[in-house]
């Protein structure tokens, strides 16, 4: 079974680091793209950027680009989200979701999702 | 950025009865391969999404035929013929032509 499992939820303060996870498993790591999704309390999807673990290639979205780090440990098959200075309006769930080739060239939806890791950031 | 809105922000049905949500690009989001590269996903209270629609009018693995996705280029519809309880939630349309990929506000379907 492909699952995605998140990391728990987190409580910070402003100027904080911060690095969430999310631990594959059930299918070759290396060789699907992961996803981010952001959701900011009772507002909608804002899709955050994709990672590849095969060479850790990213993109992002350039509105988030600079803020917060994607990356991805090969050996334990977890892909992480990092902040080095969280602001409030960082406060949102976050979610992983395996992004899967879906056939014509260049599609991509999501299929597994993890259950979302709630970050609060508040003094 | 490819803008996306949907409406109405807000369907209540009752059911068994259908149920229609409408989706808008700012852009086209037809490939020259003629395909719309258009996502329906649908969030349960408190869960994540799920893909209920892709390629604007393919269902997803195990979602029920009563959901029909339909539409293309700037203009798409996905309908319920016959709502059940299990439908509720948030329902996002998502454009995955270009980066970043982009979703509707949500529509939020509840039962009457």
């Amino acid at each position: 079974e492909v699952r995605l499992v998140q990391s728990a939820a987190e409580m910070k303060k402003p100027g904080e680091s911060l690095r969430i996870s999310c631990k594959a498993s059930g299918y070759p790591f290396k060789n699907y793209w992961i996803a981010w999704v952001r959701q900011k309390p009772g507002k909608g999807l804002e899709w955050m950027g994709v990672i590849y673990p095969g060479d850790s290639e990213t993109r992002y979205n350039s509105a988030l680009q600079g803020h917060v780090t994607m990356s991805v440990a090969k050996s334990t098959s977890t892909a992480h989200l990092q902040w080095t200075s969280l602001e409030a309006a960082d406060t949102a769930t976050y979610f992983c979701a395996r992004h899967v080739h879906g056939g014509p060239p260049d599609y991509y939806y999501m299929d597994v999702w993890g259950k979302g890791t709630a970050v609060i950031v508040s003094s | 950025d490819i803008v996306m809105t949907q409406s109405p922000l807000s369907l209540p049905v009752t059911l068994g009865e259908p149920a229609s949500i409408s989706c808008r690009s700012s852009q086209s989001l037809l490939h020259s391969n003629e395909y719309n590269y258009l996502d329906w996903y649908l969030q349960k209270p408190g869960q994540s999404p799920q893909l209920v629609i892709n390629l604007a009018s393919k269902r997803a693995s195990g979602v029920p035929d009563r959901f029909g996705g339909s539409g293309s280029g700037t203009h798409f519809t996905l309908n319920i013929s016959r709502v059940e309880a299990e439908d509720v939630g948030i329902y996002y349309c998502m454009q995955v032509l270009q980066t970043p990929y982009t979703f509707g506000q949500g529509t939020k379907l509840d039962i009457k």
